[in-house]
């Protein structure tokens, strides 16, 4: 079992709509939570971090549910620019500094 | 600008050549990562230095793969031999503490390594 997973989709989905990704994990003495966003040929650049109390930044809320082991994004009114690889990376433990990601979700957004 | 920077940004080899890959992280960054991208597929961790020290060097997939840094500030991951399975994108990442929970890392561009 990978130690992160996510549905690597596509997802295709029309503007303005609201679309969510889960990405669970394996380690549960995992610290830290992230996602990433990757455009075609580009580099993962940090979209957010992820707490346990959940987070919004903007249109996208992230969320960390610790008992069960998954982290959720959810994008509110999803526009064009939002077309993008969408990756979960968790760190797995203090002292441990790799970034273990997901295979990253696609999502394209239609007009 | 002052971003992580990595050249050559594609490399096209033979299989059996040797290629080296340059990483110059943001001045100043103390954490500097190694990753392979697969098509398709998330990055996957290679090697981490804190400074000059190599700290772990666990995803390195074979005694191939070296990489070292040695005044703490470019890195070059060097692969010897290559392989065809050794084609994927390469990046590298930095961060200002040793602590990277708390400030995630900073990627460059990658480079793109074909071998034939």
């Amino acid at each position: 079992r990978k130690e992160v997973e996510q549905d690597p989709g596509p997802f295709n989905v029309p503007e303005g709509a609201t679309v969510a990704f889960n990405c669970t994990y394996s380690n549960s003495a995992s610290q830290s939570f992230f996602w990433y966003r990757q455009d075609c040929r580009k580099e993962p650049k940090l979209l957010m971090s992820v707490y346990s109390s959940g987070n919004e930044d903007g249109r996208f809320t992230a969320q960390l549910n610790r008992a069960s082991q998954y982290i959720s994004l959810l994008i509110r009114d999803s526009k064009l620019s939002d077309s993008a690889t969408y990756l979960c990376v968790v760190i797995p433990n203090f002292g441990n500094e790799k970034l273990t990601f997901g295979t990253g979700t696609r999502l394209t957004i239609i007009p | 600008g002052a971003g992580v920077s990595q050249s050559p940004r594609y490399k096209v080899a033979k299989r059996g050549q040797d290629v080296a890959l340059r990483c110059d992280p943001i001045s100043g960054h103390v954490s500097l990562f190694w990753y392979q991208q697969a098509l398709g597929q998330g990055p996957e961790f290679l090697t981490y230095f804190q400074n000059e020290a190599q700290l772990d060097k666990s995803g390195l997939p074979s005694d191939r793969f070296f990489a070292e840094r040695p005044e703490g500030s470019v890195s070059t991951l060097k692969i010897q031999r290559t392989q065809q399975e050794d084609s994927a994108v390469y990046l590298c990442a930095s961060s200002p503490l040793r602590d990277t929970g708390r400030q995630p890392q900073h990627f460059g561009d990658g480079t793109r390594l074909s071998i034939l």
